[in-house]
C-alpha cells in the first residue's frame, strides 16, 4: 500500500504565477482534503473533496481552487500567488464519512 | 466556531521520562473525534491517537495515552518511556462528522539522550 502521495515535494514559484499540486489518495480512499501549514503554525483546512465535488471549503480566497478525478486523485491549483501563499501543503485522504484521515508528505511551496 | 487550544509551544524532557502535552478544545458539538497527531521533520502527520467523544474510557496505544475530560473539553496527551524518536511536532486535532480536521498550533516536543 503506497499510502497518500504528493507531487512535487518542493516547488519554488514567483509572485504573480500559478501553481498545481497534487494527491493520490491511499488505496481504498475516495475523500480528498487538503491543508495549508504555514512555517510555525498548525494545518488549515483548504477544501474537500467528494465523489468529483468540493464538498466543503475552509475560509480561502478563490485563488485556491480543486479538482477530483475519477480514479480519486486530486490537484489543488492556486492562481496569482502571493509570498504569503509559501507553506506546506498537505493531502489527507479518507474513506466516505470515517474520520481517520491519511496524510500524504506534503509539498513546500516557496514563492519568491 | 470550533477552536483547539495547545498551550505549550515547547517542551523538552529525558529519554525514559513521561511527558503530558496540553489540549483544550471548544464546541458546541456533543459527538466528536479527537486526534494527537506526530509530525516529524520528514514532515509526514502521522496519527498518535483518538479518541471518540462518546467513549468516557480514555485511548491508549502503547506508550501513549489521553486523558480526555469531556466537561472540561481538555485532552491531553501522555507519553510514556519516552525515546529519542519522539521528537517531533504533535499536533492535537478535532472532526466532528466527515468535516474538516481543526488543529492547534502545536507543541515541539525534543528528547534529550
Amino acid at each position: 500500500d503506497a499510502g497518500v502521495t504528493q507531487s512535487p515535494t518542493h516547488l519554488i514559484k514567483t509572485r504573480g504565477q500559478q501553481v498545481t499540486l497534487r494527491c493520490s489518495p491511499k488505496s481504498g480512499h475516495d475523500t480528498v482534503s487538503w491543508y495549508q501549514q504555514a512555517l510555525g503554525q498548525g494545518p488549515q483546512f483548504i477544501f474537500q473533496y467528494y465523489e468529483e465535488e468540493e464538498r466543503q471549503r475552509g475560509n480561502f480566497p478563490d485563488r485556491f481552487s480543486g479538482h477530483q478525478f475519477p480514479n480519486y486523485s486530486s490537484e489543488l491549483n492556486v492562481n496569482a500567488l502571493l509570498l504569503g501563499d509559501s507553506a506546506l501543503y498537505l493531502c489527507a485522504s479518507s474513506f466516505g464519512d470515517r474520520f481517520e484521515a491519511f496524510f500524504g508528505q506534503g509539498t513546500r511551496l516557496t514563492v519568491v | 466556531a470550533q477552536t483547539v487550544t495547545q498551550s505549550q509551544p515547547e517542551m523538552s524532557v529525558q529519554e525514559a521520562e513521561t511527558v503530558t502535552l496540553s489540549c483544550t478544545y471548544d464546541t458546541s458539538e456533543s459527538n466528536y473525534y479527537l486526534f494527537w497527531y506526530k509530525q516529524p521533520p520528514s514532515r509526514q502527520m502521522i496519527l498518535v491517537i483518538r479518541q471518540e467523544a462518546y467513549k468516557q474510557q480514555n485511548a491508549t496505544e502503547n506508550r501513549f495515552s489521553v486523558n480526555f475530560q469531556k466537561a472540561a473539553k481538555s485532552f491531553s496527551l501522555k507519553i510514556s518511556d519516552s525515546q529519542l524518536g519522539d521528537t517531533a511536532m504533535y499536533f492535537c486535532a478535532f472532526i466532528q462528522g466527515a468535516q474538516k480536521l481543526v488543529f492547534g498550533q502545536g507543541t515541539r516536543l525534543t528528547i534529550n539522550p
